[in-house]
């Protein structure tokens, strides 16, 4: 199984700053790799698939980037509305058996 | 637009099963994949599963298999979602999400809380 890491757990951030949220796999992903945000009491949204191609309807303010094993989501500039929490989910081989990393906790500073 | 709208909250006991649906409008169900994610109180997402829009076929999560079974029927744009022998440990929210491609869920239903007490 591919084991997904996430950190930091928990990122203080304040509203119009730059948030960088990185994750982590056990093996190489290529750019099979998405984020999901989630905001307490909701489902998950997709934000982004492929590594760093938007979800329809996602601000430009949220990219991703990254290969292999290192992947990075940054939001430009923090609105209100994106305090949440940020999972990473990769989808490698096929049938894919997708994993989650634990998720990123983005809190008001 | 998409709507995923799954079946209410259920209590069970130990040893007994659930089987949770998903309603499914606004697209084209036969031509998706449909993901069962669960979230535990306070915890993260754990991928279950999800079926295929070619031949129904399966994909289970090792954790999974042999205790849950996923279905649809395309007539009523439904999926379904049973697992069995139930323990305390599966207490948690049941969602479904659809896929184009079995790779990626975007788009998630609104999530089912299934507990599990004695």
């Amino acid at each position: 199984e591919i084991v997904m890491t996430q950190s930091p757990a928990t990122l203080s951030v304040s509203p119009g700053e730059r948030a960088t949220l990185s994750c982590r796999a056990s093996q190489s992903v290529s750019i099979n790799l998405a984020w999901h945000q989630q905001k307490p009491g909701q489902a998950p949204r997709l934000l982004i698939y492929g590594a760093s191609t938007r979800a329809t309807g996602i601000p430009a303010r949220f990219s991703g980037s990254g290969s292999g094993t290192e992947f990075t989501l940054t939001i430009s500039s923090l609105q209100s509305e994106d305090f949440a929490v940020y999972y990473c989910q990769q989808y490698n081989n096929w049938p894919p058996k997708l994993t989650f990393g634990g998720g990123t906790k983005v809190e008001i500073k | 637009q998409v709507q995923l709208v799954q079946s209410g909250a259920e209590v069970k006991k130990p040893g007994a099963s659930v089987r949770v649906s998903c309603k499914a409008s606004g697209y084209t169900f036969s031509v998706y994949y449909m993901h069962w994610v669960r979230q535990a109180p306070g915890q993260g997402l754990e991928w279950m599963g999800w079926i295929s829009p070619n031949n129904d076929g399966t994909n289970y999560g090792q954790k999974f298999q042999g205790r849950v079974t996923m279905t649809r029927d395309t007539s009523i744009t439904t999926a379904y979602m049973e697992l069995s022998s139930l323990t305390s440990d599966d207490t948690a929210v049941y969602y479904c999400a659809r896929d184009p491609s079995g790779t990626t869920p975007d788009y998630w239903g609104q999530g089912t809380l299934v507990t599990v007490s004695s």
